[in-house]
């Protein structure tokens, strides 16, 4: 069965540092990944969709990266603001029917200005 | 493209009616939707998997008498809460699999905030 964890559940640091989030899997049988953004009591925002082909995606000062072999994915966010505190979710795609979506329980991230 | 609109937003209902749920994809079709729910400080849970036009598959543990879905088109699902207690009262999110743009991804509705008094 897969699962999906995300370590660690909250970070807080200050503006201006890099940081990196941690998405792992227990089956590298996944088809995507995708990492979303949800701010308290609203509904999610898709930061970036890694193919399973692919190793990373960027967005601005967003890069995901995809390591299946490993069953690992890392959400690095360069230049850190005030503005990127939000909960980050992983979620992992099966190689179902469906593409039904495996969710980890979420980085609470809070950027000190 | 590949917009999801959910409607009501939030809704609040005395304990024991009922309430819909509307999640429509606005320029795709549709052809699988999805029906998560999420409590506070939790991530999202799937609740059930409906496919146009067929039944809808629920996950271990959510009533399907109780938690009713109805996928009548490529556009539209709607969720119907019956007699709504306190203990439903939750963050209910739709999103879309479908035939235009990327098949192999969910494309999320805003989400609606049921409170059940």
């Amino acid at each position: 069965k897969q699962e999906v964890t995300q370590i660690p559940a909250a970070l807080s640091v200050p503006e201006g540092e890099n940081l990196v989030l941690n998405c792992s899997f227990t089956d590298s049988a996944i088809y995507n990944l995708q990492w979303f953004r949800q701010d308290p009591g609203k509904g999610l925002t898709s930061l970036l969709l890694i193919q399973s082909s692919q190793r990373e995606q960027t967005s601005g000062r967003l890069n995901a990266s995809l390591d299946k072999s490993s069953g690992r994915s890392t959400l690095y966010i360069a230049a850190s603001q005030p503005g990127d505190s939000a909960t980050y979710l992983c979620a992992a795609y099966l190689m179902d029917s469906n593409y039904q979506l495996i969710w980890g329980a979420g980085t609470k991230l809070i950027i000190k200005p | 493209g590949a917009v999801v609109s959910q409607h009501p937003s939030w809704v609040i209902c005395k304990s024991g009616t009922s309430v819909k749920i509307e999640c429509r994809s606005l320029d795709f079709q549709a052809t699988t939707m999805f029906w998560y729910r999420q409590f506070p400080k939790q991530s999202l849970m799937l609740m059930a998997t409906s496919n146009e036009g067929s039944k809808a598959t629920y996950e271990q543990g959510v009533e399907k008498d109780k938690f009713l879905i109805n996928h009548a088109s490529l556009t539209l699902s709607t969720l119907t809460v019956t007699s709504a207690h306190p203990e439903d009262s939750s963050f209910y999110i739709c999103s879309a699999r479908g035939t235009s743009g990327r098949s192999d991804t969910q494309y999320f509705g805003p989400g609606t905030r049921l409170t059940v008094l």
